[in-house]
């Protein structure tokens, strides 16, 4: 198994320009999630999803979409990339929910994408 | 939202020396994880606590939730150049949204 795969891993883009950070699991996760995190920071969730079809807002979501059309792929997709986007975009999946999970459930995470917007 | 607020934000120590990081909750944690990334990487688990007074080890780390379940510390006995690198608390309050805390950003100074 591959587990959580994150492409690219490095990406510059331009103010106002756009992209879609890819990520695919290859676990049958249910939850995934997107992270962001910025230099000498904790992580922020930016947006998260419980299943095919089914999307939610985290704590910083401004400025990303996101779209779950099947259980393996979460795309996150910036739409006129500012500077304050400049961060390290880590995505994750689990199981089922980490609360009520049997056994231990962690996240498993890429390797992160490195986005520069200049 | 669940907060957490990790202390220190960062601590440099001495190879050899003990040292604590605490991880504070504003809401009762239901199961609290701990993680580390090494500079420039992705998030390895460490371990994760379920039950108030819970206490698990994994080598030279030990991790505790106490009896409120509002609170998490993180104890490293005799570091190492190894441990070096940034700590994370996260917490699942609703059973959807895994949030992360501030960080402690630890270096050991060999």
């Amino acid at each position: 198994n591959a587990g959580v795969t994150q492409t690219p891993k490095f990406r510059i883009l331009k103010i106002g320009q756009s992209m879609t950070l890819q990520c695919t699991q290859d676990m049958n996760h249910n939850y995934m999630y997107w992270y962001r995190q910025d230099p000498g920071m904790g992580l922020k969730l930016i947006y998260y999803s419980v299943g095919a079809g089914i999307t939610d807002k985290g704590e910083v979501p401004n400025g990303y979409n996101v779209s779950r059309s099947t259980t393996e792929d979460f795309p996150l997709r910036l739409e006129l990339a500012a500077p304050s986007q400049t961060s390290v975009y880590f995505c994750a999946s689990s199981y089922s929910s980490l609360v009520t999970a049997s056994y231990n459930s962690p996240l498993h995470f890429g390797n992160g994408t490195r986005l520069t917007v200049t | 939202s669940q907060e957490l607020e990790q202390s220190p934000q960062s601590l440099i120590v001495q190879e050899g020396k003990n040292l604590t990081i605490n991880c504070t909750s504003s809401k009762t944690l239901y199961g609290l994880y701990w993680y580390k990334q090494k500079y420039g990487e992705g998030l390895i688990f460490l371990m994760m606590l379920q039950k108030g007074g819970e206490e698990k080890s994994h080598e030279k780390i030990t991790a505790k939730l106490d009896e409120k379940k509002q609170q998490s510390s993180l104890h490293i006995t005799a570091s190492q150049p190894s441990h070096a690198g940034i700590y994370l608390c996260g917490a699942d309050p609703t059973g959807n949204q895994f949030y992360f805390g501030t960080g402690t950003s630890l270096t050991v100074i060999p």
